[in-house]
């Protein structure tokens, strides 16, 4: 099935700064990229999303680029909050097989 | 309910003991999903169920882990045999979709297995 590398497995911001998180996939078919917020004790949830026929997709202070020659897929987060803290999953998708997920990236917003 | 329903939230078991962990998935979701998260770990996939079609059984990591979705709705995920590596928090999922591309996963609240 689909691998899916995702780095750093912790990241530590200033309150206001963007973070960056990075994650490559093996599979070169593979056409849906969502990310997933995880805060403590609660369930995953899915914050944004892209398909494969597109380059950059932004909402609000969150924007996903694709770079599908390089199998690479970044989630930038900007102006961040303390809000913001929490497990932040990859994960890569081949239409008709099953959505794998990266190790996760626990990131810290401090104030 | 209105979301994804998961039971037991809580189950310990004694090594060797074989356990059952019960999903129901939001009405009308094609899409079923089965992950396992250890401590502070990732999402592991375990088991797919996509419409119709044959389940996904790629992520299952031994022949201890078996699942079922009976008539296209609740699916039960059953490890005999239990041993200690066994204990993680099972997380269902569903989507609304059936096949090609997931699209968003609503994910239950997650069965916790402690394996003694």
């Amino acid at each position: 099935g689909e691998n899916v590398e995702q780095h750093p497995s912790t990241l530590s911001v200033q309150e206001g700064d963007s973070a960056v998180i990075k994650c490559t996939y093996s599979d070169s078919a593979s056409n849906y990229f969502p990310w997933y917020k995880q805060e403590l004790g609660k369930r995953p949830q899915l914050i944004i999303d892209i398909r494969s026929n597109v380059g950059e997709k932004k909402d609000q202070r969150i924007a996903v680029t694709l770079n599908k020659t390089a199998k690479h897929f970044s989630l930038h987060i900007t102006e961040t909050q303390p809000e913001d803290s929490a497990v932040y999953f990859c994960a890569a998708q081949l239409s008709g097989y099953a959505l794998n997920f990266g190790k996760g990236t626990s990131l810290l917003v401090t104030p | 309910g209105a979301g994804v329903s998961q039971s037991p939230s809580n189950k310990v078991t004694e090594k060797g003991k074989d356990v059952e962990l019960r999903c129901d998935p939001i009405s009308g979701h094609t899409a079923l999903y089965w992950y396992r998260q250890s401590l502070g770990q990732g999402l592991e996939f375990l088991i797919y169920f996509q419409g119709n079609s044959a389940p996904d059984k790629s992520g299952l990591p031994s022949d201890r882990f078996s699942a079922e979705r009976t008539g296209g709705s609740v699916s039960t995920l059953t490890i005999q045999r239990t041993q200690q590596e066994d204990s993680a928090v099972y997380l269902c999922a569903s989507s609304v979709t059936g096949t090609g591309i997931t699209g968003e996963l609503f994910f239950g609240e997650g069965s916790r297995l402690t394996v003694l």
